[in-house]
């Protein structure tokens, strides 16, 4: 099985400010990598599949990159709205696996 | 819009069983992959498997094999996940999400979940 880590677990900041995510692979997913965002008492919602492709209708300040087993997730300048949870799932090999989750949250 | 609906929060008994349901509101499940995925409370995503909607094909997550079982009804474009006999460690909100479409292995879009809640 393919393990997620997501680091830090709850990460500070400033609104305004930029956010850096980060998810690490036990093995390369190649670019089978994609982000979801989690609002308290709210359905995941998908914002990056594929490690960089936006989903429809996600902001642009919202960008993934990395491939094999380094990925990042980066919120360009933060909004009330998203500090918020965010997890990655792995979709290249069985089982699917989802990291742990990073809680951004108001510095 | 594009919906998937399921069905409301149950309270059940350990031992009971249970079948809760993932339907497609101007959203065709025919060709379409059916994801599950727990959460339980205060913790993460945990993948359970997939279906296929149009043969019952179906992919288990190790973790839920035989604790589980996935099942559809083309008739009434709706999806099931189903426990026969329940546990108090059952209690999470589940959610039935596509998968696979644009031949990724994603989820999008999502239902809104089934809170099952477990307790003597």
């Amino acid at each position: 099985e393919i393990v997620m880590t997501q680091s830090p677990v709850t990460l500070s900041v400033s609104p305004g400010e930029r956010a850096t995510l980060s998810c690490r692979a036990s093995q390369s997913v190649s670019s089978n990598l994609a982000w979801y965002q989690q609002k308290p008492g709210q359905t995941p919602r998908l914002l990056i599949y594929g490690a960089s492709t936006r989903a429809t209708g996600i902001p642009a300040r919202f960008s993934g990159s990395g491939s094999g087993t380094e990925f990042t997730l980066t919120i360009g300048s933060l909004q009330s709205e998203d500090f918020v949870i965010y997890y990655c799932q792995q979709y290249n090999d069985w089982p699917l696996t989802f990291g742990g989750g990073t809680k951004v949250q108001i510095k | 819009e594009v919906q998937l609906v399921q069905s409301g929060a149950e309270v059940k008994k350990p031992g009971e069983s249970l079948k809760i349901s993932c339907r497609g509101s101007a959203y065709s499940f025919t060709n379409h992959w059916i994801g599950w995925v727990r959460q339980m409370p205060g913790k993460g995503l945990e993948w359970m498997g997939i279906i296929y909607f149009d043969d019952s094909d179906t992919k288990y997550s190790p973790s839920f094999q035989g604790q589980v079982t996935f099942s559809a009804d083309r008739s009434i474009n709706t999806a099931y996940l189903q426990w026969s006999s329940l546990k108090a460690s059952d209690t999470a909100i589940y959610y039935c999400a596509a998968w696979g479409t644009e031949g990724g292995g994603w989820f999008d879009p999502w239902g809104q979940g089934t809170l099952v809640t477990v307790s003597s």
